[in-house]
């Protein structure tokens, strides 16, 4: 089946840093790439998307890089801050399908 | 943004025994989804369903079915619930229109004696 790759697992970093999550898909038909914020205890929320005519996309401190070439994307989080320490998830959409198939997640701990 | 609501939110069962857990949402939306949520896998589809009457079987089917008996209602039912379905539960709701972009609930706790 179709799998996305996440990593790191983990990521610690300073206040006041960047911190870069990526991703690689398997589908070169994927056209649609969601990422989700988890809190702890806490129901994922959309948090920014992007869809394959688009190579970057930013909305605030949040920039989305899409590689179709390299069947790759990324999360970048400009000036980190201790509220942006969560369980971050990207996805790939199935082709032809309203499903996403999910990354395994990356834990951001940021420090002050 | 979609409001979805799950019940219960929390729920212990004992093996062997039936656990129905359900999801309401009210934004419309035609598509719904199960997912459950482990340390190591993230989010992995169970069951989805593209409108009410109707059932998929996800990534990992096994073990459970699923009802959406109208717009607003997607059900996920254990028959014989095991100790490895302990997990957290999460229903989601979305359209083709938004991307497929999903609305999560708030999700269910379930533990298995």
């Amino acid at each position: 089946g179709e799998q996305v790759e996440q990593l790191p697992s983990i990521l610690r970093v300073q206040e006041r840093s960047s911190a870069s999550i990526n991703c690689t898909y398997e589908n070169s038909a994927s056209n649609y790439f969601p990422w989700y914020k988890q809190e702890p205890g806490e129901n994922p929320k959309l948090i920014i998307d992007i869809r394959s005519n688009m190579e970057r996309k930013q909305i605030q401190g949040l920039i989305v890089l899409l590689d179709k070439k390299a069947k790759r994307f990324s999360l970048h989080i400009t000036d980190t801050q201790p509220a942006d320490s969560a369980m971050y998830f990207c996805a790939a959409s199935r082709p032809n399908t309203d499903k996403v198939v999910f990354g395994t997640g990356t834990r951001l701990q940021v420090s002050p | 943004e979609a409001a979805v609501t799950q019940s219960p939110r929390n729920k212990v069962a004992v093996t062997g025994g039936k656990v129905t857990l359900s999801c309401n949402q009210t934004n419309n939306h035609n598509n719904m989804y199960w997912y459950r949520q482990d340390t190591g896998h993230g989010l992995r589809l169970i069951h989805y369903s593209y409108g009410a009457g109707s059932t998929e079987k996800g990534d990992i089917p096994d073990g459970y079915k699923a009802s959406r008996p109208s717009q607003e209602n997607f059900s996920l039912i254990l028959e014989l619930a095991t100790p490895s379905q302990t997990s957290v539960y999460f229903c989601a709701s979305g359209d083709r229109l938004g991307g497929p972009t999903q609305y999560f609930g708030p999700g269910t706790r379930l533990l298995v004696l």
